[in-house]
């Protein structure tokens, strides 16, 4: 059972418009959620963090906005650049449970159309 | 600092063939991790290890073997290689507990197809 969502394999985004990733999880015992981003033929690399006890993190043009009762957090980019077009992960994880473990969602492949 | 090192970045495996993905990293990292990739699936754990002489099963762990003889390096290891292994693997590795003190860094990927 995917305890990490992300229900849109894709989207596509005009240059300098906003995009919206969305991501759904199940486990409420997660308390810390990450961002990666994947380009082809690379690893994710870490974009941004947000901790169970905000609702907002921002850094530059990225902000991860997270709502607990709905289990539910959004990244946003403002303004969307070509250079952001990659797949997107979302990742959760149990940390005052002591996990060392990432849950990853399937991500979401983002198209910034110049 | 090079980071997180995979070798190789390709690999074609003959089904019943076995081979050992190598993992390497310089930053000093106690938590080392390896995942798989499906073609529009997420990463998912194999194996884990906390610090040397330490691993854990992960998420997928069937077929896969893992030992950490020292800090820098995390071998992964398919013993008998079936169709259903091909995959991309990746790498990572973190210096504390995944999103509490560090975030997972991770290699480039091996690409790995069984026939």
């Amino acid at each position: 059972d995917q305890q990490v969502k992300q229900n849109s394999p894709s989207l596509s985004v005009q240059e300098g418009r906003i995009s919206i990733l969305n991501c759904d999880y199940t486990n409420s015992m997660f308390d810390y959620f990450l961002w990666y981003k994947k380009y082809p033929a690379e690893g994710p690399t870490f974009l941004i963090s947000i901790s169970s006890i905000k609702d907002k993190n921002e850094d530059g043009r990225f902000t991860v906005f997270l709502n607990k009762s709905a289990k539910h957090l959004s990244l946003h980019i403002v303004p969307s650049q070509p250079g952001d077009s990659a797949v997107y992960f979302c990742a959760a994880s149990d940390n005052q449970g002591g996990s060392e473990k990432l849950v990853f969602g399937k991500g979401t492949k983002l198209t910034v159309n110049p | 600092n090079a980071g997180v090192t995979q070798t190789p970045k390709f690999r074609i495996l003959k089904i019943g063939q076995s081979m050992t993905l190598q993992c390497a990293q310089d930053m000093n990292h106690n938590y080392m991790y390896w995942y798989r990739q499906d073609p529009g699936m997420g990463l998912k754990l194999i194996y884990y290890s906390v610090g040397a002489g330490i691993t854990d099963k992960g998420e997928v762990p069937n077929g896969y073997n893992v030992s950490r003889s020292t800090t820098e390096d995390f071998p992964l290891r398919l013993e008998l290689a079936a169709p259903s292994q091909t995959s991309v693997y990746f790498c990572a590795s973190s210096y504390g507990l995944a999103g509490v003190t560090d975030t997972q860094y991770f290699g480039p990927g091996t690409r790995l197809t069984v026939l």
